[in-house]
């Protein structure tokens, strides 16, 4: 069964609002979650790293104040995408890491669509 | 920075034939590199992965890949492709092993 949870999988706004998408670790702790984004027929582009209780960091070319991360707890990391625009929508996928030896779990992915 | 390119954005096998989706990557150090697996509708799975020591590695599903340093290729084969084979698979490469670059994805079409 899944070990990270994302939800929604599928979200649809009005341009202009803010939107977020949680991911959660089911039966591990977390200490680091990944966050992509993936456009159509592109490959998943990593926007973000998180580890819980300090704030992310951002990959080259990603505004951290449009895609606001928190991880504030060892299950839950969220992306909020802040006054959302057409451009943005796109697939975004979490991953969660549970300490140096453990394996990568992805969530099953959020579709955003900006109207 | 690191990078992979995957040749081929679909292709199309009949059941029971060999599969080969094409994987190079770029990078001026040592890497890990991994294959996904995302069916539809679902996450991704690792497939099989690369850290270090012989350089074919093999899934329990009957995938390997074989790292080819001389020529930055990490070829994915099997050489009997089943119809529930049928996913996007990809490429990726990482210093760390953990922040991944992925390729932008081969769709493997199995059919009958």
């Amino acid at each position: 069964g899944a070990v990270v949870s994302q939800h929604p999988s599928r979200v649809i706004c009005k341009s202009g609002t803010s939107v977020k998408i949680e991911c959660r670790s089911l039966d591990f702790q977390a200490t680091t979650m990944f966050w992509y984004r993936q456009f159509p027929k592109q490959s998943l582009m990593l926007m973000a790293t998180s580890n819980e209780g300090s704030k992310a960091t951002y990959e080259q070319g990603v505004e951290k104040d449009k895609f606001l991360i928190n991880h504030a707890s060892l299950t839950l990391s969220t992306l909020t995408v802040t006054s959302a625009h057409p451009e943005d929508s796109s697939f975004y996928i979490c991953s969660a890491l549970g300490g140096a030896n453990s394996p990568l779990h992805f969530g099953n992915g959020t579709r955003l669509t900006v109207t | 920075a690191q990078s992979v390119t995957q040749l081929d954005s679909q292709v199309p096998v009949f059941e029971e034939a060999p599969v080969e989706l094409r994987c190079n990557y770029s990078s001026s150090v040592s890497v890990y590199l991994f294959w996904y697996v995302q069916y539809p509708n679902q996450g991704l799975q690792l497939l099989l992965k690369y850290l270090s020591g012989s350089t074919l590695v093999k899934s329990i599903n009957g995938f390997e890949a074989e790292f080819n340093k001389s020529q930055t290729s990490f070829h994915l084969r099997k050489p009997s492709v089943h119809i529930s084979d049928t996913a996007e698979y990809f490429c990726a490469v990482s210093l760390s092993g953990y922040a991944l670059n992925f390729g932008k994805g081969t769709s493997l079409l199995v059919t009958p």
